[in-house]
């Protein structure tokens, strides 16, 4: 199993409508994960941090579930500013905490 | 407050030649990652530098090096160039070893 895997997508989607985008990890002590924003040819930002059990922010919530393994970005009302490539990221646990990173999921939002 | 900062945001080198890319963390950050993204990929680990040394390495050859200055900034240098080379060189950074998760813009290098 990867350590991120995460659906490469492509996700086409109208404006308006919501979407999710899962992301498994296969170290069960991680303790924290992030999910990024990246455009093309720029670089990754930071959209979410998840430390317990979930976060939201607007239209972006992201649910973890640690039985299963998974974290889940959920997007809303999606905007035509949206289309990006999601990036799901798992620091290994322990003190080094070095950002593991999935492939990304890429996003088009369509008017 | 600046935010994380690289140089140069573009350049094309020679195969065999050598490149030296540098960082300057977001104020307050005092460790620093190095990425490298191939386009179509997520970023891959190069190293880490906290209190001016190398704490952990991903898989790269040893012609990538680095180093950390008194004042956080850091340089990541790659030797002998090769093709593959090419791709986006991503600084992170944060307060302590596990926290860099703040990106710069990047260093686009293109190798000919």
């Amino acid at each position: 199993r990867k350590e991120v895997e995460q659906d490469p997508g492509p996700f086409n989607v109208p404006e308006g409508a919501t979407v999710a985008f899962n992301c498994t990890y296969s170290n069960s002590a991680s303790q924290s994960f992030f999910w990024y924003r990246q455009d093309c040819r720029k670089e990754p930002k930071l959209l979410m941090s998840v430390y317990s059990s979930g976060n939201e922010d607007g239209r972006f919530t992201a649910q973890l579930n640690r039985a299963s393994q998974y974290i889940s970005l959920l997007i809303r009302d999606s905007k035509l500013s949206d289309s990006a490539t999601y990036l799901c990221v798992v620091p290994n646990a322990g003190n080094n905490r070095k950002l593991i990173w999935g492939l990304g999921t890429s996003l088009a939002v369509n008017p | 407050d600046a935010g994380v900062t690289q140089s140069p945001t573009h350049l094309i080198k020679t195969r065999g030649q050598q490149v030296t890319l540098r960082c300057s963390p977001k104020s307050g950050h005092d460790t620093v990652s190095w990425y490298q993204q191939a386009l179509g990929q997520g970023p891959q680990f190069i190293f880490q530098y906290y209190e001016e040394e190398e704490r952990q390495r991903g898989n790269f050859p040893d012609r990538f090096s680095g180093h950390q200055f008194p004042n956080y900034s850091s340089e990541l240098n790659v030797n002998a160039l090769l093709l593959g080379d090419s791709a986006l060189y991503l600084c992170a950074t944060g307060l302590g070893p596990g926290n860099t998760i703040y990106f710069g813009e990047g260093s686009w290098l293109t190798v000919v």
